[in-house]
């Protein structure tokens, strides 16, 4: 079946880039989703990518992929106080259901 | 922004009762599902339904049970409550965009004690 993998932690200073990352293994996936929790919330869609891309830039958020590799990754420029939450990257099946499979979340802390 | 909804935010119940999660969107999306967010922080899919009358269990056994008479609402029943139902419960929704992305409840905290 299907998995993505993600680091569990990351800690960057305020003003610094970070970048996280993920890995998955169903090759046949369409789009790869990266969500945003904050403490006690639901999850918020940040951006998503399609299969045939190799990079998207919105804003702060560029997300890189390597489909030869199976590897994605989340980079936010400036890193701000208030970007300090859980980051869950997600793989979406190609079957009819359609459900997500999500990585286990990278926690970012950002320092003043 | 997403329009789906879940109540309570938070339950504190007692063993052996019977409970039921709400979640309700008013975007007119056909697909909703359940997920099952545990302490370290995974998401498992527990129940999905494609529309009206349609249910499914996810990856996740859960002893949950989920029902859509309308489009609009997706509940989830737990009919006798135990201690290891303790967690998150995540409900969302999705249309039948190409992108198929998903918009999320804020989620339920249930601990059963």
């Amino acid at each position: 079946g299907e998995d993505v993998e993600q680091s569990l932690f990351l800690s960057v200073r305020e003003g610094d880039s970070s970048v996280i990352n993920c890995t998955y293994t169903d090759s046949s996936s369409t789009y790869l989703y990266w969500y945003k929790q904050e403490p006690g919330a639901g999850l918020q869609l940040l951006t998503y990518i399609f299969s045939n891309m190799d990079m998207k830039q919105d804003q702060r958020l560029t997300v890189l992929l390597n489909k030869k590799d199976k590897h994605l990754s989340l980079r936010i420029a400036d890193t701000q106080t208030g970007d300090s939450a859980i980051y869950f990257c997600a793989e979406s099946e190609t079957g009819g259901r359609r459900a997500l499979t999500f990585g286990s979340g990278t926690r970012l802390q950002v320092q003043p | 922004e997403a329009d789906i909804y879940q109540t309570p935010r938070y339950l504190v119940i007692g063993t052996g009762k019977k409970i039921t999660l709400e979640c309700s969107q008013t975007m007119g999306h056909d697909k909703m599902y359940w997920y099952q967010q545990d302490p370290g922080m995974e998401l498992h899919l527990i129940h999905y339904s494609y529309g009206v009358n349609s249910t499914e269990k996810g990856d996740l056994s859960s002893e949950s049970t989920v029902s859509r008479i309308r489009t609009e609402h997706f509940p989830l029943t737990l009919e006798s409550a135990r201690p290891s139902h303790t967690s998150q419960y995540l409900c969302a929704s999705s249309d039948r965009s190409t992108t198929e992305e998903q918009y999320f409840g804020p989620g339920t905290r249930l601990t059963v004690t």
